[in-house]
């Protein structure tokens, strides 16, 4: 079992639908992130949150929104997805935002665009 | 973007081999990171190094680090089928927020 949760393990959903990822960690960790991971690829940041505020975006399409509405908590809101994006959505976490830090993933949501 | 590449890209032993993965990458960085993946599942982390250490030790890992030709190695000795998985290095070029950018990964294949 991991530490940090992440819900739902699977979604489907079409291309003008709107849902959110789920990601919670009870580690009292102050740093928090959602990769993008493709099939036999490596995971790809997508945003981190540093002490409850959005620190870096990676450029990513504002189709993907994310939140953060207390430390324990992160979410991935979607709308108007493409099937490109299509892929494995991972949350990790670490304790402070600076390095030397490992990072805590949860086991993913497969997202399926249709 | 990808910092660098994995060596190899697959690799299939026997139980109770060693098993060696590569890990090269392009700027300076802070620290080095290790991870695992099983199949469908999230990454676990195994060992971090950081820029002015050169080897670590972590169980039956090894990890060696040199800065001078921007590569790592990761080493699991006498390896089992459970080691069966995708392994990832990391590197994390400083600047804070943590940010980590992942190599291609090797596929490690252990058969009994």
């Amino acid at each position: 079992d991991t530490e940090v949760t992440q819900t739902p393990k699977h979604l489907v959903m079409g291309m003008t639908n709107k849902k959110s990822l789920k990601c919670e960690q009870h580690m009292g960790h102050r740093a928090m992130y959602w990769y993008k991971q493709k099939a036999k690829k490596p995971p790809e940041l997508m945003f981190v949150y540093s002490y409850e505020k959005l620190s870096i975006n990676e450029s990513v399409p504002s189709r993907f929104s994310p939140e953060c509405p207390n430390s324990s908590l992160l979410n991935l809101h979607l709308h108007a997805l493409q099937p490109e994006d299509s892929a494995l959505y991972l949350c990790a976490s670490s304790a402070e935002p600076n390095s030397n830090q490992p990072q805590h993933f949860g086991d993913g949501t497969r997202l399926s665009i249709l | 973007s990808q910092q660098g590449e994995e060596d190899p890209q697959a690799l299939s032993i026997q139980e109770g081999e060693n098993a060696t993965m590569n890990c090269s990458y392009k700027t300076s960085i802070n620290n080095l990171q290790w991870y695992r993946q099983n199949s469908g599942r999230g990454l676990v982390h195994l060992i971090l190094i950081r820029s002015n250490e050169r080897e670590k030790h972590s169980g039956r890992l090894r990890v060696t680090l040199d800065t001078s030709k921007k590569s790592s190695s990761l080493l699991i000795t006498a390896s089992r089928a459970a080691d069966t998985a995708s392994y990832f290095c990391a590197t994390d070029e400083g600047g804070g927020y943590n940010k980590l950018i992942f190599g291609a990964g090797t596929r490690l294949a252990v058969h009994p």
